[in-house]
């Protein structure tokens, strides 16, 4: 399974945009790349999924090298709810159940 | 109204007991998932099922048990054999193909 890279925090203000950049060296050519978003005591959520170039969704964007040896997730204008932890997940090939190994994850702190 | 419910939210336990969470499902997904996560720390993976009867240990599987004798559910047990079961229990499920999004439960938080 490929291991992720993240940073353990981040602080930000409101109406900034956020980017959290993911590393994922040894990544597979049938690998997804997956964010996710939880708050405290509870599951995660799923936030956006791409495997290259860029995905965007009404709630973030997804930015992937050709490389694809990282990814940015990117949250515009973010607000004091988006404080959460964000993980990045890679994985998801055919057949693999174990597409969801989770990392420690980014803890985002957005600030007033 | 579809999704994944975990019981209970709050379990309290004496040491030397087993305890079982439950974890039901009605989403039709053939992929469940067992996650442990301890206070600021990522997921870990405890145990995984791609189909009934059968699953896989995930990274810390000793001192619990899993069945999955119906497509729907899929319980956790916690044996006395778990030295530190003190933590927040998380269960997922999603359908088994390239990417596929997890739905997770609320959670439930063990206490010893």
């Amino acid at each position: 399974l490929a291991k992720t890279t993240q940073p353990i925090s981040m602080d930000s203000y409101e109406g900034q945009e956020v980017n959290i950049t993911c590393s994922h060296n040894n990544i597979a050519t049938n690998d997804y790349i997956t964010w996710y978003q939880q708050f405290p005591s509870q599951g995660p959520r799923f936030i956006i999924q791409g495997y290259k170039t860029k995905v965007t969704n009404e709630v973030a964007s997804l930015f992937i090298p050709a490389d694809r040896k990282s990814s940015t997730l990117s949250l515009p204008r973010v607000s004091l709810s988006d404080t959460a932890v964000y993980y990045c997940l890679v994985g998801g090939s055919p057949g693999s159940a174990r597409q969801l190994t989770f990392g420690s994850g980014t803890q985002l702190t957005v600030l007033p | 109204d579809g999704g994944i419910t975990q019981s209970p939210k709050y379990l309290f336990r004496k040491e030397g007991q087993n305890v079982t969470l439950s974890c039901e499902q009605n989403l039709n997904h053939d992929a469940m998932y067992w996650y442990r996560q301890d206070p600021g720390q990522g997921l870990r993976l405890i145990y995984y099922s791609q189909i009934v009867n059968d699953f896989q240990k995930g990274d810390i599987a000793e001192g619990y048990s899993v069945s999955r004798e119906k497509k729907e559910s899929f319980p956790l047990t916690v044996t006395s054999a778990q030295k530190n079961p003190t933590a927040f229990y998380l269960c997922a499920s999603s359908i088994i193909t390239s990417g596929a999004e997890a739905f997770f439960g609320h959670g439930t938080r063990l206490t010893v």
